[in-house]
């Protein structure tokens, strides 16, 4: 079974930083191309970032450019995001999801979400 | 930046209904859609991809259709299972756009 387990959310100030994991299994993680999507309370979703299987290839969302980084570790099947200068409108839950595979860019499997919280 | 619109925004039927919602793309997007079921405090589920493909073990009376800009998803017999937002995504190569999404609510 795939599964994907999201860590690393919690409350930060205004400005700070922060680091999210995944870690995927039931796959062979190095395969696949992962992206981070996130979703603000009572809000639809948001697409933050893609990674290609070799960290080849990294795209990023507009408002994201320059204050996130995406990367991932294939030996320890792990996905990563790096958030600098967080602000309020950054506060969302933040999925990691699969792409389905080929290059797709759609998501069939995500994990439960990490909450970040971004206030003082 | 092609943007994503639903319509409705909200949606109230009845167990046994037929319901449409509509995808609308900005320019063409030739075939590129997902659509995505979520319930509250759940990740999004994937339901079908290239605008018409059903994912494997999704229930055949969720069906899609449409290309270049204007999309549908439709359900043909509500089940209680199925009251939860729908989400449309453009996607490519590493990158996707969501739409805002519609609540199916219980009439």
């Amino acid at each position: 079974e795939v599964q994907l387990v999201e860590s690393g959310g919690g409350l930060v100030k205004p400005e700070g930083s922060l680091r999210l994991s995944c870690v995927g299994s039931g796959f062979t993680f190095s395969n696949y191309n992962m992206n981070w999507v996130r979703q603000a309370p009572g809000t639809g979703l948001e697409w933050v970032a893609s990674i290609s299987s070799r960290s080849t290839y990294i795209y990023y969302a507009d408002s994201m450019k320059g204050r996130f980084t995406i990367s991932r570790d294939n030996a320890k099947n792990s996905l990563y995001l790096h958030m600098n200068s967080l602000g309020a409108e950054d506060t969302a839950v933040y999925f990691c999801a699969r792409d389905r595979g080929g290059n797709s860019g759609f998501f069939d499997s995500w994990g439960q979400g990490t909450l970040v919280t971004v206030s003082s | 930046d092609i943007q994503m619109t639903q319509s409705p925004s909200t949606l109230s039927a009845s167990v046994g209904d037929r319901v449409t919602i509509t995808c609308r793309a900005s320019q063409s997007i030739s075939s590129w859609l997902a659509w995505y079921q979520q319930k509250p405090g759940k990740a999004p589920k994937l339901l079908i991809y290239m605008a018409s493909t059903l994912e494997s073990e999704v229930p055949s009376r969720f069906s899609g259709s449409g290309s270049g800009t204007e999309f549908t998803l439709t359900i043909s017999s509500l089940q209680p299972d199925d009251f939860a937002t729908y989400y449309c995504q453009h996607y490519s190569t590493y990158s996707g756009s969501f739409g805002p999404g519609t609540k199916l609510e219980i009439k």
